[in-house]
């Protein structure tokens, strides 16, 4: 089975401008998490889409913005960019297990990332 | 809040030694996964091991084994017979709606 992939791998923009990152998750996973890893703040969550939803969101701006399509393929977008913003994208994908009443993410499986430098 | 604590920035090992990794996290819920992941110089993410909540059996997965303390709130992660590819970041991470981790712990293995 293929593992998650992510494109592209590494991106170089400028402030003030938009990026749009891609994911793709490992087939029959419908759960697409997002994490932005920086050497300050660590792994942060981002949000997380399922089933084409918004399920959860991160201590994020609302500059960062995310979208999944039915074949549970995702996107997350950052629109005028900040130096800050330079950092490893990393993607997740689970399946959504429902038990005891609620439901609970399984195990996520990353992708290899992008890097986003914004200079 | 969810909250993962890592207390242990660095830690290092001989080849062939065993090494623990420390790490406590708060919660309020009782259903929950907890994870060691482990990220190489590559970057990529790599699932260690995982542990859910309701076994009281400690997870094991070849050389690694964890040390669940439900009531303690601690997963600590012990790598057996360490090798020069154990080298890396390791990550524990919480999970109920969404997945939290830890600082890290760099591992440096020597020969």
């Amino acid at each position: 089975k293929a593992g998650v992939t992510q494109t592209p791998r590494y991106l170089i923009k400028t402030r003030g401008q938009q990026v749009t990152l891609s994911c793709s998750p490992i087939s029959g996973h419908r759960s697409v998490s997002w994490y932005q890893q920086t050497p300050g703040q660590g792994l942060q969550f981002l949000f997380e889409y399922f089933s084409e939803t918004q399920r959860n969101k991160g201590n994020f701006p609302g500059r960062f913005s995310g979208r999944q399509f039915s074949n549970s393929r995702s996107e997350m977008n950052v629109s005028t960019l900040e130096l800050g913003d330079s950092a490893l994208y990393l993607c997740a994908s689970s399946r959504k297990m429902v038990r005891g009443g609620g439901t609970s993410t399984d195990t996520q499986y990353f992708g290899p990332g992008t890097r986003l430098t914004v200079l | 809040a969810q909250t993962v604590t890592q207390s242990q920035p660095e830690m290092s090992v001989q080849e062939a030694e065993t090494v623990t990794l420390s790490c406590t996290y708060d919660t309020s819920e009782s259903d929950y996964y907890l994870f060691w992941y482990k990220q190489p110089p590559s970057r990529q993410m790599i699932l260690v091991i995982r542990q859910e909540a309701y076994k009281q059996q400690n997870a094991t997965e070849n050389r690694f084994s964890v040390n669940f303390q439900k009531a303690a709130k601690s997963f600590s992660l012990k790598i057996s017979d360490s090798q020069l590819g154990d080298a890396a970041m390791y990550f524990c991470g919480h999970n109920t709606d969404k997945l939290i981790f830890g600082t890290g712990t760099r591992l440096q293995v020597f020969p």
